[in-house]
């Protein structure tokens, strides 16, 4: 089974980088697209990225997508930090069968 | 800019079904495909299952098989996510998505 595993939590501090990881087993995460979601708490999620490294219209430039196949892992990169920017973030892919697989979803803190 | 608005919160018996409706605005209905995703309380994403309306054929995952059924009314751009002998551990909010877009969430919750 595809699986999708992610940092349980990151910490930076406001006007740094950070990225979080999304690393793929039981299957190459460079077979399709991947997407990433922002939740803030109490709130629906919202699409960051799209089809690897797409901005939905709106989403800042702060944000952006990778991939490294020689890792097996999609990386969500936000720079320049804003208080803003903490929520959670769920990388999601799809299996051999094009069936959604979400990771479990990283808690980032700026503090 | 689509736009999906879900039914409201539900409370049901252990035992009995529940379904929500996702009705989407703006864009073309029948061509995207429509994911249903649930929170469990303090939990992640979960995939539940998706359709593309014009096909009309959904697709499940795993651990739902035999108890969600998915389908879309192209006549009024609405999905709809029926799920049946609901247990206390489907308390949950039910998220509907259509491309890059989400609907506002609706709780379930299952209890006796």
């Amino acid at each position: 089974n595809f699986m999708l595993t992610q940092p349980h939590s990151v910490s930076e501090s406001p006007g740094k980088t950070v990225t979080i990881s999304c690393t793929g087993s039981g299957g190459s995460i460079a077979s399709n697209y991947v997407q990433w979601y922002q939740q803030r708490p109490g709130s629906a999620p919202t699409t960051v990225i799209y089809e690897g490294n797409q901005r939905p219209s709106g989403v800042p430039d702060r944000f952006s997508g990778s991939i490294d196949s020689s890792s097996n892992s999609a990386s969500l990169t936000i720079s320049g930090l804003k208080t803003e920017d903490e929520a959670d973030y769920y990388c999601q892919s799809y299996d051999d069968n094009a069936l959604q697989v979400f990771g479990g979803g990283t808690k980032l803190t700026v503090l | 800019q689509v736009q999906l608005v879900q039914s409201g919160a539900e409370v049901k018996k252990p035992g009995s079904s529940v379904k929500v409706s996702c009705k989407a605005s703006g864009g073309t209905f029948s061509s995207y495909a429509i994911n249903w995703v649930r929170q469990a309380p303090g939990q992640g994403l979960e995939w539940m299952g998706g359709i593309i309306p014009m096909f009309g054929t959904a697709n499940y995952a795993q651990r739902f098989q035999g108890r969600v059924t998915i389908t879309a009314d192209e006549s009024t751009s609405t999905a709809y996510m029926e799920l049946s002998s609901l247990r206390s551990e489907d308390t949950a909010v039910y998220y509907c998505a259509r491309d890059l877009n989400w609907g506002q969430g609706t709780q379930v919750t299952v209890s006796s």
